[in-house]
């Protein structure tokens, strides 16, 4: 039951331009949502995180949108440069305060240049 | 370097094997937690210690232990191998239990089983 869902494998985004990767959820009971990246042979490094009481969180090129009535967030990063090509990672928390991350399966982005 | 360590980074084992993975957390962390990514997977959650108790489980197999020693390091264990077992196994680890505490990964520990 796959709780964390990012339906594109990959995405293919020239530099310059705005990446935008999407992530949905089934679990009305996540309150916290995080983005992960990910280069090859290294771990996941935190990016960006949202509350559910918030629509939005910015940080420099990344900006978080979440839409709870739709169970739907995305990462947007403008402008995109060589460098953001990666894994990127969705996660979710359950009950703020409990240690578990569901992550999605996981968006490869490659920035064109 | 998200200051984690896990050694080994590479291993190849034989089916029915056990092995030990390592993980040292960042200094100053109480949290270590484990991970297992299989082929095009996100990352499945394991297990989570907190200060050297068991803090909270998600779908690890009964083949599967780990422990968090008086020094904060962490070993998950892996014993009667299957092929299925085959994966990148991640350790984080963050200062606090929970909530907004961000968790840091290792590189991982790639591991075969033939």
């Amino acid at each position: 039951d796959q709780q964390v869902k990012q339906n594109s494998p990959s995405l293919s985004v020239q530099e310059g331009r705005i990446s935008i990767l999407n992530c949905d959820y089934t679990n009305s009971m996540f309150d916290y949502f995080l983005w992960y990246k990910k280069y090859p042979a290294e771990g996941p490094t935190f990016l960006i995180s949202i509350s559910s009481i918030k629509d939005k969180n910015e940080d420099g090129r990344f900006t978080v949108f979440l839409n709870k009535s739709a169970k739907h967030l995305s990462l947007h990063i403008v402008p995109s440069q060589p460098g953001d090509s990666a894994v990127y990672f969705c996660a979710a928390l359950k009950n703020f305060g409990n240690e578990k991350l569901t992550f999605g399966t996981g968006t490869r982005l490659t920035i064109i240049p | 370097d998200s200051g984690v360590t896990q050694t080994p980074k590479h291993l190849i084992t034989a089916t029915g094997q056990r092995v030990t993975l390592r993980c040292s957390p960042r200094s100053g962390d109480l949290s270590v937690y484990w991970y297992q990514q299989s082929l095009d997977q996100g990352l499945q959650f394991l297990i989570q210690y907190y200060n050297g108790e068991e803090r909270a489980k998600g779908n690890i197999l009964e083949r599967f232990s780990a422990q968090q020693f008086p020094d904060l390091h962490s070993e998950l264990n892996l014993s009667s191998l299957e092929l299925g077992d085959s994966a990148l196994y991640f350790c984080a680890s963050s200062v606090v239990s929970g909530g907004a505490g961000t968790q840091y990964f290792g590189p991982g520990t790639r591991l075969t089983v033939l």
